[in-house]
């Protein structure tokens, strides 16, 4: 099975900019979580989507969004960048929500924002 | 209160050693998941092993097998014979029962393995 693909693999964008980043689950994951890594604040949940739904979200300010589609591909949007944006954003998939489900995570995209 | 901790900053092992990475976890749930991934330089989390609540025998894969110890609350991961490709982060995460919980991480171990 091909694992999770997240495009871009790499972001520069500008203060005051929107970006949106995109994630494709294993094949049959139904479940998509998004996770924000920095050096400072280590690894943080954003949200999860189970069937279209959002079933939990961090605590992020509401200029971070995302949304699943029906064949459970996911994308996230932050509006209105800030420096404090940067990061790497990990995408993994898991066949359900369940804590035995193993989660399997993505590449990453690294942003940047100037 | 942090549900999981690593107490290891930074971690040195020699090649062919068996190295232990610590981790504890805080949770009132009696059903939840264990997990260690380990993220190289190039950012991606790979995970390792999983150990579920119930699961009175400790994980095994590979190299990796995972210290389970419920009374104590931790899951410490023992990597054996080291090889340099080891070199990397690896953090603790878990996963509690109820209902739409969240996969929740550790600070992290940096292990280094030198030749």
């Amino acid at each position: 099975k091909a694992g999770v693909t997240q495009t871009p693999r790499y972001l520069i964008k500008t203060r005051g900019q929107q970006v949106t980043l995109s994630c494709s689950p294993i094949s049959g994951h139904r479940s998509v979580s998004w996770y924000q890594q920095t050096p400072g604040q280590g690894l943080q949940f954003l949200f999860e989507y189970f069937s279209e739904t959002q079933r939990n979200k961090g605590n992020f300010p509401g200029r971070f969004s995302g949304r699943q589609f029906s064949n459970s591909r996911s994308e996230m949007n932050v509006s209105t960048l800030e420096l404090g944006d940067s990061a790497l954003y990990l995408c993994a998939s898991s066949p359900r929500t369940d804590h035995t489900d193993t989660q399997y995570f993505g590449p990453g995209t690294r942003l940047t924002v100037l | 209160a942090q549900k999981i901790t690593q107490t290891q900053p930074g971690m040195f092992v020699q090649e062919k050693e068996a190295v232990t990475l610590d981790c504890t976890y805080d949770t009132s749930d009696q059903s939840y998941g264990l997990f260690w991934y380990k993220q190289p330089s190039s950012g991606e989390m790979i995970f390792l092993i999983y150990q579920g609540s119930y699961d009175e025998q400790n994980a095994t894969e590979g190299r990796y097998s995972l210290n389970f110890q419920k009374a104590r609350k931790s899951a410490n991961l023992v990597i054996s014979a080291s090889q340099l490709g080891d070199s990397a982060m690896y953090f603790c995460a878990m996963r509690e029962g109820r209902g739409y919980s969240t996969l929740t991480f550790g600070k992290g171990t940096m292990l280094l393995v030198s030749p």
